[in-house]
């Protein structure tokens, strides 16, 4: 069965770093593009950021724009999101999901999300 | 890009119907057929529920139903159940900044 599991949330203080990961499993990994997508505590679904299924294209969203980036590994069926001078805006519950086309997809499965807090 | 419009809340009685809109513009629900719609329990991962304006994936029940009429796409709901009372969110593809917009999400509650 598809598996999508989140990890490497956590406390991180502003201006930090972290990064995320979402672990794939139960389908061709290589085959669906894969995306990022938060939730604000108490607020609405926010879509990040998409890679194609090779890797070879990226979009973001305005407010995550040259703080964040998105890659993959196939070896490793992993996605990853690199999250760079954070504020306490980026508090948010991050899930992975995955479309089968980079663009006009629609997502048929997510991770169940990590908690990423930004806070001094 | 500014979030798809939906209402904050809607509610109904058990096996009443409800109807949840979506309103965005040309640049993206009006523009293209891939309009999906996802409910969220509280503390739970979005599930899909509708995808490309009209279809149910395998296991969704067919009390859910989609449909789009220019820049408004819309989630209906029928015999409603408390099992229901969840929120409901719309995304759509879109050519503006992003790939992808969601709704502003819609609390849908059972009386």
């Amino acid at each position: 069965q598809v598996q999508l599991v989140e990890a490497g949330g956590g406390v991180v203080q502003p201006g930090r770093s972290l990064r995320l990961s979402c672990a794939a499993s139960g389908f061709t990994f290589s085959t669906y593009a894969m995306h990022w997508v938060r939730q604000a505590p108490g607020k609405g679904l926010e879509w990040m950021a998409v890679i194609s299924n090779d890797g070879s294209n990226e979009y973001y969203a305005d407010s995550v724009k040259g703080r964040f980036s998105i890659s993959r590994d196939s070896s490793k069926n992993t996605l990853y999101l690199q999250m760079n001078s954070l504020t306490t805006e980026d508090t948010a519950v991050y899930y992975c999901g995955r479309t089968r086309w980079l663009q006009l997809g629609y997502f048929d499965y997510w991770g169940q999300g990590t908690l990423v807090t930004v806070a001094s | 890009q500014s979030a798809l419009t939906q209402p904050a809340s809607v509610s109904g009685s058990p096996g009443q119907s409800i109807t949840i809109s979506c309103t965005g513009t040309s640049s993206d629900v009006g523009g293209y057929n891939s309009v999906s719609w996802y409910q969220q329990h509280p503390g739970k991962a979005p599930k899909l529920m509708i995808y490309e304006v009209a279809y149910r994936p395998s296991g969704i029940s067919n009390r859910f139903s989609g449909s789009k009429s220019g820049n408004t796409a819309s989630l209906t709901i029928s015999g409603l159940q408390a099992e229901d009372e969840a929120d409901y969110y719309c995304t759509s593809y879109t050519t503006i900044s992003t790939l992808y917009v969601f709704g502003s999400g819609t609390k849908v509650t059972v009386l």
